[in-house]
């Protein structure tokens, strides 16, 4: 069974730091791109950034919103990914998604792990 | 940035009724557009990708048309498993922006 499961959230301050993981299960981690989407409360869904397979090079891309704070990185010796978030921001309070897209044939957000949050709050 | 737009961003319907929600682009994503829904307290699951590709699993009732710039996303008969809220996302380019979301109500 293919599985995402992050950890990590939790509460933050304005101006700090948190490091989010997401371990992957169930499938062939190395062969995919991994994307991060998030969702404030009560709000839509905002892709946050995503990192490329090894055969691309393991090349990033961010939103505007999260570029310079936020960087995506993974292990695919232990099939897990990451999220660095600094410089956090009152409004990067949310729910954020690990999710499994394109193996190199189509491209789609294919799974998504059970999320975990983030609040930011003095 | 390649914008989005979704509607209605709610409806509301009957069991057995049928469904259509529409998302159009800002520019040409040919049929680079997917579709997910969302119910509450979960995270989204895939319904379509390739704008008409049914994911694997999803029941024969949900359907996808479209390219260009305009899309629909058709339920054939609404079951109560089906309310939920549902999002409309391109990977044209990047940034991979998703719609607004169309919230899906019992009448």
């Amino acid at each position: 069974e293919v599985q995402l499961v992050e950890s990590g959230g939790g509460l933050v301050q304005p101006g700090g730091s948190l490091r989010l993981s997401c371990a992957a299960s169930g499938f062939t981690f190395s062969d995919h791109y991994m994307d991060w989407v998030r969702q404030a409360p009560g709000k839509g869904l905002e892709w946050v950034g995503r990192i490329r397979n090894k055969a691309n090079s393991h090349t990033t891309e961010y939103a505007a919103s999260v570029k310079g704070r936020f960087t995506i990185s993974r292990d695919d010796s232990k099939k897990s990914l990451y999220l660095q978030v600094n410089s956090l921001k009152i409004e990067d309070t949310a729910v954020y998604y690990c999710v499994r897209s394109s193996d190199g044939k189509f491209d789609t957000f294919y799974v998504w792990g059970q999320g975990t949050m983030v609040t930011v709050s003095s | 940035d390649i914008q989005l737009t979704q509607s209605p961003s709610f409806l509301s319907a009957s069991i057995g009724d049928r469904v259509t929600i529409t998302c159009r682009a800002s520019q040409d994503i040919s049929s680079y557009l997917s579709w997910y829904q969302q119910k509450p307290g979960k995270a989204p699951e895939l319904l379509i990708y390739a704008a008409s590709t049914l994911q694997s699993g999803v029941p024969a009732r949900f359907s996808g048309s479209g390219s260009g710039t305009e899309f629909t996303l058709t339920i054939s008969s609404l079951q109560p498993e089906d309310f939920a809220t549902y999002y409309c996302q391109h990977l044209k380019s990047y940034p991979l922006t998703f719609g607004g979301g169309t919230k899906v109500e019992i009448k």
